[in-house]
């Protein structure tokens, strides 16, 4: 398996454009996970999926922000409009249950908004 | 709600001496994974070892092992005979079973010195 891949690497986008962040997760897993990574507030969990299913959202941080995940093998995390204040690597990661197992991670996507 | 204290900011270790990289942990759940993931500059997350709460045994992996504390709620990594590749960054991570909710801690910026 070629493991979790996120798409794009980078992102450089302007204030107040929308910004599509995607993942595809290592096949058969039914966790995903989204995670963003900054120096100031570490790496935080975002949202994160059960067989497709948004179980856990409290992390978002606020209506700009949304993720879906249509089927098992693609998820997407949207941010509309963005701000510069989102600039962050954001990861994608995926497991299976039960919870001994760990999560894989992608490679991450460097956002910065400018 | 679960949450993960990694309280040493940064850390340095003699090359070949071995180093404890702190965690504690809070959870009411008594079923619960405890995991150490590495990330080197390049970025990536690179999963180490992992620990269960009805483990008996602490864990070990190669030169990694789980100093595993359940009634003072630590779970610290262990890094024997450092080299310098071990330098990166350290989390600390728990996912309870009701949920599989997967949070990590601040993390740890191990350096290693020749």
């Amino acid at each position: 398996d070629a493991g979790v891949i996120q798409s794009p690497r980078h992102e450089v986008t302007e204030m107040g454009q929308e910004v599509t962040l995607r993942c595809k997760p290592i096949s058969g897993h039914d966790y995903l996970f989204w995670y963003r990574q900054t120096m100031m507030r570490g790496l935080e969990l975002l949202i994160y999926f059960n067989n497709n299913v948004p179980i856990d959202d409290s992390g978002m941080p606020e209506d700009r922000f949304s993720a879906k995940m249509p089927n098992a093998s693609f998820s997407t995390l949207k941010i509309q409009p963005s701000e510069p204040r989102d600039s962050a690597v954001y990861f994608c990661a995926s497991s299976l249950t039960p919870g001994s197992t760990e999560a894989f991670f992608g490679q991450g996507t460097r956002l910065t908004v400018v | 709600a679960q949450k993960i204290t990694q309280t040493q900011p940064g850390m340095f270790v003699q090359e070949k001496e071995a180093v404890t990289l702190d965690c504690t942990y809070d959870t009411s759940d008594q079923s619960y994974g405890l995991f150490w993931y590495k990330q080197p500059s390049s970025g990536e997350m690179i999963f180490l070892i992992y620990q269960g709460s009805y483990d008996e045994q602490n864990a070990t992996e190669g030169r990694y092992s789980l100093n595993f504390q359940k009634a003072r709620k630590s779970a610290n990594l262990v890094i024997s005979a450092s080299q310098l590749g071990d330098s990166a960054m350290y989390f600390c991570a728990m996912r309870e079973e009701y949920g599989n909710k997967l949070v990590f801690g601040a993390g740890t910026i191990l350096r290693v010195k020749s």
